[in-house]
């Protein structure tokens, strides 16, 4: 079965520390598709991130960094320099079997709280 | 310049009335998507649409009908609402510009109590 767990519930720092956020996924595909999403607190949904199941390279944009670990079915998001504009709720989604990108299988979340 | 409206923001029924979440897209994405989110289960994909007049199920289906008769628009109905279904709403449309750049696009969501 398909599944994604982000273990950490809250996370809590301070501005400017650095701060990573654990996905662990499940799939039985060998073929498929990782995503993160940002839920600031106004509610909206942000596309942060695809990553192909093929492309194991470590990706970095800005202050987000993002390690794709096949070996430990890990796909983990590492913000840089935490500012208080990173506060927010943050999935790890997988795409369903057959790899329609948009039935996702999202984890619980993990709400990062960026303290000034 | 919208791309996704879902109406209304908030709502509140009442258990056993048929509630209407509507989801309108300006893009003519050809798939659309309704997921819910409850605390301890991110998001749960409820019914998606691939075209006009094409629906399937999703994870969490039961009590929920969707129908599409235009591109534009993906309506959900609970016909008979239940306290279970009190949630935050979300539809979304699929941006398909090929296989290894497919991107979900949500809306802002609707916030449905049933007491």
């Amino acid at each position: 079965a398909q599944k994604v767990t982000q273990a950490q519930t809250e996370i809590s720092v301070v501005e400017k520390e650095d701060v990573t956020l654990d996905c662990v996924y499940e799939t039985r595909d060998t073929t498929y598709y990782l995503f993160w999403y940002k839920q600031p607190p106004s509610g909206e949904l942000v596309f942060l991130i695809r990553r192909n199941s093929f492309d194991e390279q470590n990706e970095i944009s800005g202050r987000y960094s993002w390690n794709f670990q096949k070996s430990t079915s890990s796909f983990n998001f590492t913000i840089t320099a935490s500012q208080v504009v990173d506060s927010a709720v943050y999935f790890c989604a997988l795409s369903e079997p057959g790899g329609l990108g948009g039935k996702l299988i999202f984890g619980q979340g993990t709400e990062l709280s960026v303290k000034p | 310049d919208a791309g996704i409206t879902q109406s209304p923001r908030y709502k509140i029924t009442e258990t056993g009335r048929q509630v209407t979440l509507m989801c309108h897209q300006t893009w003519s994405h050809s798939y659309m998507f309704w997921y819910r989110q409850d605390l301890g289960h991110g998001l749960r994909l409820i019914y998606y649409s691939a075209a006009a007049d094409i629906t399937d199920k999703g994870e969490v289906p039961d009590g929920y009908v969707v129908s599409r008769s235009k591109t534009e628009n993906f309506p959900l109905t609970l016909e008979s609402a239940t306290r279970s279904q009190t949630s935050v709403y979300f539809c979304a449309t699929l941006q398909e510009t090929g296989m290894a750049n497919e991107k979900l696009f949500f809306g802002s969501g609707t916030q449905l109590s049933v007491l």
